[in-house]
């Protein structure tokens, strides 16, 4: 399989702990995206990498949020001292724009998360 | 602040009826607009965008500036059709989609 992959699929914690997911994006996309979804609503960006950098971060990604990309490949995302608001699927996502304004995004299938 | 709208939950279409969907938005700039779909215990995936102008597995969305909608449509609604349907834009050059909080389409046979 050559999409985007999401690593657990599923997480239970208790509130209070640490939890990290992995993302690795399509081989050749040198974008990758973490979204935030909760039940009914869409995704919510939270911040995005053009390799290694971080360049943007949304206001919902608090202290308690770090995202990184080391070698500019697989990214992963911690929450620490999780909340029971934290419960949601977070999904990544990755890109490799092309010249011109349109690109399109590759999601993978989502980490679902549940804060007990 | 850019903004979108799906005003419909639920929409609920019998085969071979048309389809539409509806999406507004709110966005000062010049957006791209694009609909996403996830199929039941599927990943989201990009279904089209305004810029490309193509027509989808039967499906065509016209960017209506004047009316700030982006409205997806099919002549025919099929069975496998049904799914969750996401309307974003995005600002060009600006790599962030703001998604609306989808419309979940079920075909009747």
């Amino acid at each position: 399989d050559t999409g985007v992959s999401q690593n657990p699929r599923h997480k239970i914690t208790k509130r209070g702990q640490n939890v990290t997911f992995r993302c690795d994006p399509i081989s050749e996309h040198n974008r990758l995206y973490w979204y935030r979804q909760t039940l009914g609503q869409g995704p919510e960006f939270l911040t995005y990498f053009q390799n290694e950098a971080q360049l943007e971060k949304s206001r919902l990604l608090s202290d308690r949020f770090s995202a990184e990309r080391p070698k500019g490949s697989f990214s992963t995302l911690e929450i620490q001292r999780t909340e029971q608001g934290d419960s949601a699927m977070y999904l990544c996502a990755s890109s490799f724009p092309p010249s011109g304004s349109s690109y399109e995004q590759y999601f993978g299938p989502g980490t679902r998360l549940t804060v007990t | 602040a850019q903004r979108v709208t799906q005003p419909e939950k639920l929409l609920s279409v019998f085969k071979g009826a048309p389809v539409e969907l509806k999406c507004n938005y709110s966005y000062s700039g010049s957006p791209e607009l694009f609909w996403y779909v996830q199929y039941s215990r599927q990943r989201l995936q990009l279904l089209l965008r305004h810029i490309s102008r193509e027509s989808i597995k039967g499906f065509t969305a016209d960017l209506n500036k004047g009316e700030t909608s982006f409205h997806l449509k099919k002549p025919f609604a099929q069975e496998e059709d049904s799914a969750m349907y996401y309307c974003a834009l995005t600002d060009f050059g600006n790599e962030k989609l703001t998604f609306g909080t989808g419309t979940r389409l079920t075909i009747i046979p």
